[in-house]
């Protein structure tokens, strides 16, 4: 099946600072990507749809400008988390989607100190 | 809005017993609902689907029967393996597919035991 990886898998950083998580799509072509943040005990909630070579669409309540989203080519999104705050420590999943199914990435464990 | 309610876990179950997950949704029109599984260290995958009322998914196993009475997708396996823990989530998509917008639930780990 159509296998998603994304990049790092865990990462640490401090407050104030900035970080980037790759997702690609690596043996097939996605126009729309999706990045979902899930929070412990919680569900998966999506939080942008990204579409290649246009902007991202946000869901409402997510901050555009704090969470950057970049769809450059049909196999990479990236998510960059701007000016990073200890609350933005969550696990950030993406998905690339073809015109039947989204398959998921394994994930990014962020943690902000 | 939509949403998806599933049961809490962990559901810890001895190798070849009999599982059940519930999982309710809300929705506006018709939804296609959908379980998927998350392995250690692994991404989401799809398990099974259905796309309209009284449908059944079935895959590895599992099943999932569409209850639009009861608003209801709840997955069950009759014998489970220590191969089968994992997070299940319950989900739901307003279109026909995965590819659109999905809403999940908060997902339920399964622990099976030798």
């Amino acid at each position: 099946g159509a296998v998603v990886s994304q990049h790092p898998s865990r990462v640490i950083c401090k407050s104030g600072t900035s970080v980037k998580i790759e997702c690609r799509s690596l043996d097939f072509q996605a126009t729309t990507m999706f990045w979902y943040r899930q929070f412990p005990k919680q569900s998966l909630m999506l939080m942008a749809t990204s579409n290649e070579g246009s902007k991202a669409t946000y869901e409402q309540g997510v901050e555009k400008d704090k969470f950057l989203i970049n769809h450059a080519s049909l196999t990479l999104s990236t998510l960059t988390v701007t000016s990073a705050h200890p609350e933005d420590s969550s696990f950030y999943i993406c998905s690339a989607r073809d015109e039947l199914q989204q398959y998921f990435g394994p994930g990014t464990r962020l943690t902000v100190t | 809005g939509d949403s998806v309610t599933q049961m809490e876990g962990p559901v810890t179950l001895s190798e070849e017993a009999f599982l059940t997950i519930n999982c309710t949704y809300t929705a506006t029109g018709y939804p296609s609902l959908f379980w998927y599984v998350q392995y250690p260290g692994e991404g989401l995958q799809l398990l099974l689907k259905a796309t309209k009322a009284d449908d059944k998914g079935s895959n590895k196993g599992f099943e999932a029967t569409y209850r639009k009475e009861t608003t209801s997708f709840h997955l069950e396996k009759g014998s489970v393996q220590v191969s089968d823990s994992a997070v299940y989530f319950c989900a739901l998509s307003a279109r026909r597919g995965t590819a659109s917008k999905l809403t999940f639930g908060t997902g339920t780990r399964l622990q099976v035991t030798l």
